[in-house]
């Protein structure tokens, strides 16, 4: 029984670009979470998205957008990369209704 | 403004003795609380939660007791052992008691069983 699996598990970008993180449910799940885990804090919840659409939203810019597809699998993008960007992005999924959420082992995304 | 609290970055105990951590809350919404752990280069994994109707929860080795009036619960661990060591992050949500909402994490406490 898989997991929650993320793409890629490392990433080095520069200022400005643009970046596209990839997330696959645990089988059976149906809502998908993303959390940016800063070094030496708690992972902070970005959005999360139930039947393709975006369900609710945490405090983070525009910038920051996201997916759902029709297999339930997910991607996060974030424009016009900063500095403060570079941090470890979680996908967490779950089943709606469900009692825990289950995380990838996330992407360590560095800026420079 | 942290809603949930973890005021040790870190704790050490001795294999076979009791490990407790402790988290606080400010948001009194929070009807659902998590605790997760977490190994370096994993992601978190779940280890056990509690409803804001209860204030207690028994898993195994693994009880988390909420204290609703003063906004406070802790995690123990009974007996430690070495590979316990890890981060250990409390999470709260809102609104329905399930994980169809987004979870607010503690910073963690790092816990450290030492042989």
């Amino acid at each position: 029984d898989a997991g929650v699996t993320q793409s890629p598990t490392h990433l080095i970008k520069t200022r400005g670009q643009q970046v596209t993180l990839r997330c696959s449910p645990k089988s059976g799940h149906d809502t998908v979470s993303w959390y940016q885990q800063a070094l030496g804090q708690g992972p902070q919840f970005i959005f999360q998205y139930y039947e393709e659409e975006e369900r609710q939203r945490g405090n983070f810019p525009d910038r920051f957008s996201g997916h759902q597809f029709p297999n339930y699998s997910s991607e996060l993008n974030v424009n016009a990369l900063l500095l403060g960007d570079s941090a470890l992005y979680l996908c967490a999924s779950s089943l709606d209704r469900g009692l825990s959420q289950h995380f990838g082992d996330g992407t360590r995304l560095s800026i420079l | 403004d942290q809603q949930v609290k973890q005021n040790s970055p870190s704790l050490s105990v001795q294999e076979g003795r009791i490990s407790i951590l402790n988290c606080d809350y400010t948001n009194s919404m929070f009807d659902y609380f998590l605790w997760y752990k977490k190994y370096p280069a994993e992601g978190p994994t779940f280890l056990i939660s509690i409803s804001s109707i209860k204030d207690k929860n028994e898993d195994g080795r693994f009880t988390v007791f909420l204290n609703k009036s003063a906004k406070h619960l802790s995690l123990h661990i009974v007996p430690s052992q070495p590979g316990d060591s890890a981060v250990y992050f409390c999470a709260a949500s809102a609104g329905g008691g399930g994980s169809n909402y987004k979870l607010t994490f503690g910073k963690g406490t790092l816990l450290t069983v030492n042989p």
